[in-house]
C-alpha cells in the first residue's frame, strides 16, 4: 500500500460527459501528481501541484483540470469526455518536488468513455 | 511527447535469463529514477540515481547512471517469474519534474 487513495477504482460513462477522479496523498506530502497511461502507453504527465498551487503543465487537454485543496487532496476533472480519453488515470505525490524525491502512485482509476 | 527513450520496448526471456533495459535522453539528466509497474498494478519506486558514472545493486538488480548523465540502464541477473511488469526511466525534463519513457515490458517464461 502506497498510502496514496485514488477514488473510484473505476469508472464509465459516456462521450460529452464530464467526471471527477479524486486523489489523496500520503500523509505529509505536498506535492500531487496526475499522469494518463492509455494501452501500450508510457505515462503521460499531466499536471504537478505543490501545497495547493499549480507547478508544473504537461501535455494536459483543455477539456482537462485538476485542483489541490487546502486538506492537499486533488481532483482531475475531466470534460466533454472523447473515446480517446478511455485510459488509466494515476495519482502520485512526494514530499517535494519529484526531482529530487521518490513518487508514490496511487492504485489509479480506470475511466472508460463509450 | 516522451523525451527520455527507452529500449527495448519489449522483453522475452527464459527463466534464469539476464534482462537488460535501456534509457536515452538527449539532455543531461540532473538524476534519474527507475520505477517497475506489475500486470495490472501501479508504478513503484525502485531507485534513483543522481552521480555521474553510479553504480546501485539491489539483489539482482543493478542500475548505472552514464558519466555524461544522458543515460542509464537496469540489468536483472538470473530472472524470476517476480520479475515480470514494465520496467520505466523517469527524470526530470524542463520545469516537468518527473518525464517516464515508454517502459520496456519484461515476460519471464519459466
Amino acid at each position: 500500500d502506497s498510502g496514496v487513495t485514488q477514488t473510484p477504482k473505476h469508472l464509465i460513462t459516456a462521450t460529452g460527459q464530464r467526471v471527477t477522479l479524486r486523489c489523496s496523498p500520503r500523509s505529509g506530502d505536498l506535492s500531487v501528481y496526475w499522469y494518463q497511461q492509455s494501452l501500450d502507453q508510457g505515462l503521460q504527465f499531466l499536471i504537478q501541484y505543490y501545497n495547493g498551487e499549480e507547478r508544473a503543465k504537461g501535455n494536459i487537454l483543455e477539456r482537462f483540470s485538476a485542483q489541490q485543496f487546502p486538506d492537499l487532496h486533488s481532483e482531475l476533472n475531466l470534460s466533454s469526455l472523447e473515446l480517446g480519453d478511455s485510459a488509466l488515470y494515476f495519482c502520485a505525490s512526494s514530499v517535494e518536488g519529484a526531482e529530487n524525491t521518490e513518487a508514490f502512485f496511487g492504485q489509479g482509476t480506470r475511466l472508460t468513455v463509450v | 511527447g516522451q523525451q527520455v527513450m527507452q529500449i527495448p520496448q519489449y522483453q522475452h526471456v527464459q527463466e534464469g535469463e539476464d534482462f537488460t533495459t535501456y534509457c536515452n535522453s538527449s539532455t543531461t539528466l540532473s538524476n534519474i529514477q527507475w520505477y517497475k509497474q506489475r500486470p495490472g498494478g501501479h508504478p513503484v519506486f525502485l531507485i534513483q540515481l543522481v552521480k555521474s558514472g553510479e553504480v546501485k545493486k539491489q539483489k539482482r538488480l543493478t542500475f548505472q547512471f552514464g558519466e555524461a548523465k544522458k543515460n542509464s540502464s537496469l540489468h536483472i541477473t538470473a530472472t524470476q517469474t517476480t520479475d515480470v511488469g514494465t520496467y520505466f526511466c523517469a527524470g526530470p525534463k524542463g520545469n516537468t519534474p518527473l518525464v517516464f519513457g515508454k517502459g520496456t515490458r519484461l515476460s519471464v517464461i519459466a
